[in-house]
């Protein structure tokens, strides 16, 4: 089946301007994470959703950041007011509850650049 | 300092050679060890993984957890051009079955003809 999406692929905006990315997971995933890798940088988590527990925001940098879910399909990941070291690639994963580690699948990634 | 370390190197070996990627940790409450492969602009992908201690092999993969000491390795025996990519370690902490993953920084690695 079809594995983790993501739009854009490539997003160029400018300095204060808001941008919206989009997950599509695997269907079927229950939870749903983001996480953000900066240039030569692993992965920072940022948000995770499970089913319909409250989100787990505890990596989001500061309330420029948000996300939302609607039921167990898409997410969106919002940054308000952008600035320069938001640019990253930003990385959705899902993950169900199929073998021992409820392995993450990641898509592509959002690439960001704030200029 | 980060909860997990790791040398982002690059590595350049030959092709056949043995390749050595190592992280070290500090939260004792990670029981779950994984080594994920990403090329590039390409998602993660996993590779490995570990519970708790001890070894791990698939192919021409290894992978070693010593909690003891707080460190984790993936050995890469007859290393091939295919292997070229970034190598994360993540780790995550037991309990829930869902949780986040702490990832190392990432360790470029590029095996040459």
């Amino acid at each position: 089946g079809a594995g983790v999406s993501q739009s854009p692929s490539n997003k160029v905006t400018e300095k204060g301007k808001d941008v919206e990315l989009r997950c599509d997971p695997i269907s079927g995933h229950t939870a749903l994470y983001w996480y953000r890798q900066r240039l030569g940088q692993g992965l920072e988590f940022l948000i995770y959703f499970q089913g319909n527990s409250a989100p787990d925001k505890s990596g989001l940098p500061s309330d420029r950041f948000s996300a939302e879910r609607t039921g167990e399909s898409v997410s969106t990941l919002t940054i308000q007011r952008t600035q320069q070291e938001d640019s990253a690639v930003y990385l959705c994963a899902s993950s169900s509850r199929a073998g021992a580690l409820y392995e993450q699948f990641f898509g592509p990634g959002t690439r960001l650049t704030v200029l | 300092q980060k909860e997990v370390e790791q040398d982002p190197g690059p590595l350049s070996v030959p092709e056949g050679a043995i390749v050595s990627l190592n992280c070290t940790y500090s939260n004792s409450a990670f029981q779950y060890f994984m080594w994920y492969r990403q090329y590039s602009r390409k998602g993660p992908e996993l590779l490995m993984y570990t519970y708790s201690s001890g070894n791990k092999e698939d192919g021409r993969f290894t992978a070693q957890v010593d909690k003891s000491s707080k460190y984790i390795s993936l050995f890469i025996r007859d290393s091939q051009p295919s292997d070229s990519a970034t190598y994360l370690c993540a780790m995550r902490t037991g309990g829930t079955s869902y949780g986040k993953l702490t990832f190392g920084q990432g360790t470029i690695l590029t095996v040459h003809p």
